[in-house]
């Protein structure tokens, strides 16, 4: 069985640019939803898709914008990036939305300088 | 408005006794409550979770107790080992509403000292 996997794990931007995640979800799994974890708190809710729909969403900007493919694996686009969108971007997986558990990647560190 | 907190920050244990890692909710409609545990460079790993129709879950060394009146839950670790150091994350969902979107709280460091 595969694991919820991420790429890049590390990159730098400069402010302003764009910036596109991605995920592969675990076998089997056809939710995806994305966090952003800043240093020291606690990751917080970005959005969810399933069967490739958003189904629901944070509070955070629309430049913060995403998809999942018909393989369940997905991306998180990021548009005109800011100082504070530097942090831990964690994508994770479940079976069906009303599960509640998640599994998470290792994700993806972005630095926006 | 933060609907989930865990107010210590760090928790430091010896080796063998007790860990006890507590979280606040202020959400009346959070049914479902989860424990992740996270090493650095990382991601959350699940580790135990309580449905609101229950008050305690056991798993091995491991026991998460939910006081719904008091909004309170916490884990247990007995005995705590080294390999338990890592940062503990308390997580809350409202299936009902928000199926399995999770509002987590800051987070505890645990350092289990030899």
């Amino acid at each position: 069985e595969t694991g919820v996997t991420q790429s890049p794990t590390h990159l730098i931007k400069t402010r302003g640019q764009q910036v596109t995640l991605r995920c592969s979800s675990q076998s089997g799994h056809n939710t995806v939803s994305w966090y952003q974890q800043a240093l020291g708190q606690g990751p917080q809710f970005i959005f969810q898709y399933y069967r490739e729909e958003e189904n629901g969403r944070g509070n955070f900007p629309p430049r913060f914008s995403g998809l999942q493919f018909p393989n369940y694996s997905s991306e998180l686009n990021v548009n005109a990036l800011e100082l504070d969108d530097s942090a831990l971007y964690l994508c994770a997986s479940s079976l069906d939305l009303g599960t509640g558990i998640l599994y998470f990647g290792e994700g993806s560190w972005l630095t926006v300088v | 408005d933060q609907q989930v907190k865990q107010n210590s920050p760090s928790l430091s244990v010896q080796e063998g006794r007790i860990s006890i890692l507590n979280c606040d909710y202020t959400n009346s409609m959070f049914d479902y409550f989860l424990w992740y545990k996270k090493y650095p460079a990382e991601g959350p790993t699940f580790l135990i979770s309580i449905s609101s129709i229950k008050d305690k879950n056991e798993d091995g060394r491991f026991t998460v107790f939910l006081n719904k009146s008091a909004k309170h839950l916490s884990l247990h670790i007995v005995p705590s080992q080294p390999g338990d150091s890592a940062v503990y994350f308390c997580a809350a969902s409202a299936r009902q509403t928000s199926g399995s979107r999770l509002t987590f709280g800051e987070g505890t460091q645990l350092t289990v000292n030899p």
